[in-house]
């Protein structure tokens, strides 16, 4: 089956530091993958599209100068948490979909980051 | 986007039947119906997913409302591994798979 790589699975950081985390479609391309953000006990929350080749978009309320978002090729996004801050400690999700028009999402492990 | 409603949380044994019950209300004629699960500290799995017709795979069955107001995630015989939040989404019939996660069912399995 479809499989979405996610890349640390866990990172430690300082305040004011930056953290990248990657996202990669391990055997189908995907042009399109989605970042959530999750906070303990709470549901999953969409912060941006990210689409191959172009600006990704942002929901309502996420700083897209914070959370800076990369697709560079159709098995590759990554996030780039800036200048990160204990608030900005959450669990970051990745997904992408395989094809168009309803598909299954197909969901990477997640990536816990801690800002100390 | 069309919201869901499910129970906060629920409670089975293992090894017998689980309907997960989701409220749809205000779902339109091209949203599709879709049921994902997370485990603790995981990214969330895809379980079924479905128009209009019940649809059934390894995993579990979707059972659909004929009005489409409402639909059931049917696990047929509950393991201690199915214990997992379990989010009803509806999706946009179109090009996007943007899903938006309400706050889902919290299954607890005893043995």
């Amino acid at each position: 089956g479809a499989v979405v790589s996610q890349h640390p699975s866990w990172v430690i950081c300082k305040s004011g530091t930056s953290v990248k985390i990657e996202c990669r479609s391990l055997d189908f391309q995907a042009t399109t993958m989605f970042w959530y953000r999750q906070f303990p006990k709470q549901s999953l929350m969409l912060m941006a599209t990210s689409n191959e080749g172009s600006k990704a978009t942002y929901e309502q309320g996420v700083e897209k100068d914070k959370f800076l978002i990369n697709h560079a090729s159709l098995t590759l996004s990554t996030l780039t948490v800036t200048s990160a801050h204990p608030e900005d400690s959450s669990f970051y999700i990745c997904s992408a979909m395989s094809f168009s028009g309803n598909s299954p999402l197909h969901f990477g492990n997640g990536t816990r980051l801690t800002v100390t | 986007d069309a919201k869901t409603t499910q129970p906060n949380s629920m409670e089975s044994n293992e090894e017998e039947p689980v309907h997960l019950p989701c409220n749809h209300s205000t779902i339109s004629g091209t949203d599709y119906i879709h049921w994902y699960r997370q485990l603790p500290s995981q990214g969330p799995e895809y379980v079924i997913h479905g128009l209009t017709s019940n649809v059934n795979n390894r995993m579990a069955s979707l059972a659909i409302a004929e009005d489409r107001k409402s639909s059931t995630l049917i696990l047929h015989r509950a393991t201690l591994r199915d214990a997992a939040v379990y989010y009803c989404i509806l999706n946009y019939g179109g090009a996007t798979n943007k899903l938006i996660f309400g706050t889902g069912t919290l299954l607890a399995v005893q043995p």
